[in-house]
């Protein structure tokens, strides 16, 4: 088991750009939960989906952040365009719903971003 | 809005104090609650689960115990270790079909000193 990998593990960009991260659930997980993490809000939830369906994205901050999951091995999730105030570390965990009664989310690695 | 809230948000202790942090949420439907730790340039790892009012798990020195009628769980380390320190969040799991949606604490950052 290669745990919940995410990718890339550090991205700098522009203002303006585009960044996609990756991620890789565990096999068999059936929710993945995209978080942010900063020092002011701490740990955030963006969005999360089970069975690969969007159930609440009330989190993602505004037009310019979009999800997706069209498998249950992958999903990406988008800034555009990107701006300084995005900076921060995302985080990808899986579960599946016994595991969130018995062993709790996994998570991956994260991606630092910046925003320069 | 649902808040978890984590207190005291920092703690520096000698090594082999034992102590004790604090995490409150909205009692009502309550699913579970977690615990995580999580290391400097690390990802969180799952430490407890708890379901039912007055759960109390274990874990080498470290222990929790949760009061689901008054919305509190503790954590409790014994005789902190320098490999303790990290920050330790709570989070929250609420039935109304989002089981499977956590809201964490902002954690409690726990320094000990050798």
């Amino acid at each position: 088991d290669a745990g919940v990998i995410q990718s890339p593990r550090h991205e700098v960009t522009e203002m303006g750009q585009e960044v996609t991260l990756r991620c890789k659930p565990i096999s068999g997980h059936d929710y993945l939960f995209w978080y942010r993490q900063t020092m002011m809000r701490g740990l955030e939830l963006l969005i999360y989906f089970n069975n690969n369906v969007p159930i609440d994205d009330s989190g993602m901050p505004e037009d310019r952040f979009s999800a997706k999951m069209p498998n249950a091995s992958f999903s990406t999730l988008k800034i555009q365009p990107s701006e300084p105030r995005d900076s921060a570390v995302y985080f990808c965990a899986s579960s599946y719903l016994d595991r969130v009664k018995s062993y709790g989310y996994t998570f991956g690695s994260g991606t630092r971003l910046t925003v320069v | 809005i649902l808040n978890v809230e984590q207190s005291p948000q920092s703690l520096h202790v000698q090594e082999g104090d034992s102590t004790n942090f604090t995490c409150s949420f909205p009692s009502s439907n309550f699913y579970a609650l977690h615990w995580y730790r999580w290391e400097t340039a690390k990802s969180p790892e799952a430490l407890f689960v708890m379901t039912l009012n007055g759960d109390e798990k274990k874990k080498g020195r470290i222990s929790a115990t949760l009061n689901t009628k008054e919305g509190y769980s503790y954590l409790y380390i014994k005789g902190s270790q320098p490999e303790d320190s990290a920050t330790y969040l709570c989070a929250l799991g609420r039935g109304e079909g989002s089981q499977g949606n956590l809201i964490f604490g902002k954690g409690t950052k726990l320094s000990v000193k050798p």
